[in-house]
């Protein structure tokens, strides 16, 4: 079946640093799935960061970039100077893009912790 | 911007208890979903639903029942809880199918199981 695998438990950023979470999918149902990046910050729900339904495109928000790789099966997550508002939980998902019944597969989330 | 609402924000009960958690949107939109998160896995589909009166199973729905009463309020319900249902709740809505689509999440729910 499908899955997503991303970089895993905590990663720890110094303000000011740059940032990368590793992302990749296997996706056996359908060639090329719509990506995404949700975030939840403290107390929140989930919130979509940033979606790319075009292999070989990019997408970006808030500072964040993401590129669909469809040669590697990957989607990081990028940003070049991370603030400690930036602190969250990241979620790497895709979208199996079948019909009605379609769904998202999530990945186990990386909790980002910026330190001033 | 799309409003999904839960409450409770947190709920306590005891093995064997009966919960119901409770999920609105504002919206209008067609689906609902109720996931579970836990430590070491992502999001889990629990159950979702396109309308009102409609409910499709998800992934993991053992130990779980949902209702759509109305375009807005879905439900989940845990009739027999078990410590094994201590979990993290989200609500989600979509105006159509995860195709191109966007799913707007309420807050959480928090439940424990004694």
């Amino acid at each position: 079946g499908d899955s997503v695998t991303q970089t895993e438990g905590q990663v720890t950023v110094s303000e000011s640093k740059s940032l990368i979470i590793n992302c990749t999918y296997s996706a056996t149902s359908i060639a090329y799935p719509n990506l995404f990046w949700y975030v939840r910050y403290p107390g929140e729900g989930l919130q979509l960061l940033l979606k790319v339904i075009t292999a070989g495109q990019k997408g970006s928000s808030r500072g964040f970039e993401a590129t669909y790789n469809k040669e590697t099966t990957s989607f990081h997550l990028q940003k070049a100077s991370v603030q400690e508002s930036d602190s969250a939980v990241y979620y790497c998902a895709l979208s199996d893009n079948v019909g009605d019944n379609s769904k998202l597969i999530w990945g186990l989330g990386t909790s980002l912790v910026v330190n001033p | 911007e799309a409003a999904v609402t839960q409450s409770p924000r947190n709920k306590v009960t005891v093995t064997g208890g009966n919960v119901t958690l409770s999920c609105r949107q504002t919206n209008s939109h067609n689906y609902m979903y109720w996931y579970r998160q836990d430590t070491g896995h992502g999001l889990r589909l629990i159950h979702y639903s396109y309308g009102a009166g409609n409910l499709q199973i998800g992934d993991v729905p053992d130990g779980y029942k949902a209702t759509r009463t109305t375009q807005e309020d879905f439900f989940l319900l845990l009739e027999l809880a078990s410590p094994s249902q201590t979990s993290l709740y989200f609500c989600a809505s979509s105006p159509y199918r995860v195709n191109q689509d966007t799913q707007y999440f309420g807050p959480g729910t928090r439940l424990l199981v004694l």
